[in-house]
């Protein structure tokens, strides 16, 4: 696809319940990051892979969060057991690769209500 | 630790008027790149501007450029000739080359920019 694509688009669950969130990136692009933007404030880095290597995940916020990429594309963030405070924007993005001066794409995000 | 302190919460400026942004940030490190992404209601964050720190001259984009201070760390955005399409939130990010492995950008909590018409 032209862009970076994630979904669902909107996802309202109840406290407790599993849910799973979906990137698409860029077609070749090697870096995929995932990001969590509580209302009002800017987005906060939680993991990164470099194909299927999952190389940085210390903005995990609690063992409740687990991200994959198992064939070095589409990538999926799943948050077990989920609490309010959970609530927020995903967003994803991609690069072509890593390296400082590589702009990131992003996608439109993901809303998760917890209820 | 990194930070990007966003200081204007909200700015209102009339069509055609420039206006500023401003961007401070707190690093060790020496080797780094800085950017500003303008995220619409519709919430895709677009790039709009980049600078990489060991450049002097200040990065510029159409009617956007950028006042870089690395002594000051500071990093403002400057939108000449401001549209009615450039509202929307704009965030100041930071990423640098840590020892400990890849990071994702470093970002300030925004500054909401609506252009009035």
């Amino acid at each position: 696809g032209a862009g970076v694509s994630q979904s669902p688009r909107y996802k309202v669950a109840k406290r407790g319940q599993d849910v799973a969130l979906r990137c698409d990136p860029i077609s070749g692009h090697v870096s995929l990051f995932w990001y969590q933007q509580a209302l009002g404030q800017g987005p906060e880095f939680l993991t990164y892979f470099q194909n299927e290597a999952q190389l940085d995940k210390s903005g995990l916020p609690s063992d409740r969060f687990f991200a994959e990429r198992p064939e070095g594309s589409v990538s999926t963030l799943k948050i077990q057991r989920t609490q309010q405070e959970d609530s927020a924007v995903y967003l994803c993005a991609s690069s072509l690769f890593y390296s400082l001066n590589q702009p990131q794409h992003f996608g439109d995000g993901t809303r998760l209500s917890i209820l | 630790a990194q930070t990007v302190t966003q200081s204007q919460p909200e700015m209102s400026v009339q069509e055609a008027e420039t206006v500023t942004l401003s961007c401070t940030y707190d690093t060790s490190e020496s080797n780094y790149y800085l950017f500003w992404y303008k995220q619409p209601p519709s919430r895709q964050m677009i790039l709009v501007i980049r600078q990489e720190a060991y450049k002097q001259q200040n990065a510029t984009e159409n009617r956007f450029s950028v006042n870089f201070q690395k002594a000051a760390k500071s990093f403002s955005l400057k939108i000449s000739d401001s549209q009615l399409g450039d509202t929307a939130m704009y965030f100041c990010a930071f990423i640098a080359q840590s020892g400990g492995g890849a990071d994702g950008l470093t970002f300030g909590k925004g500054t909401h920019l609506i252009i009035q018409p």
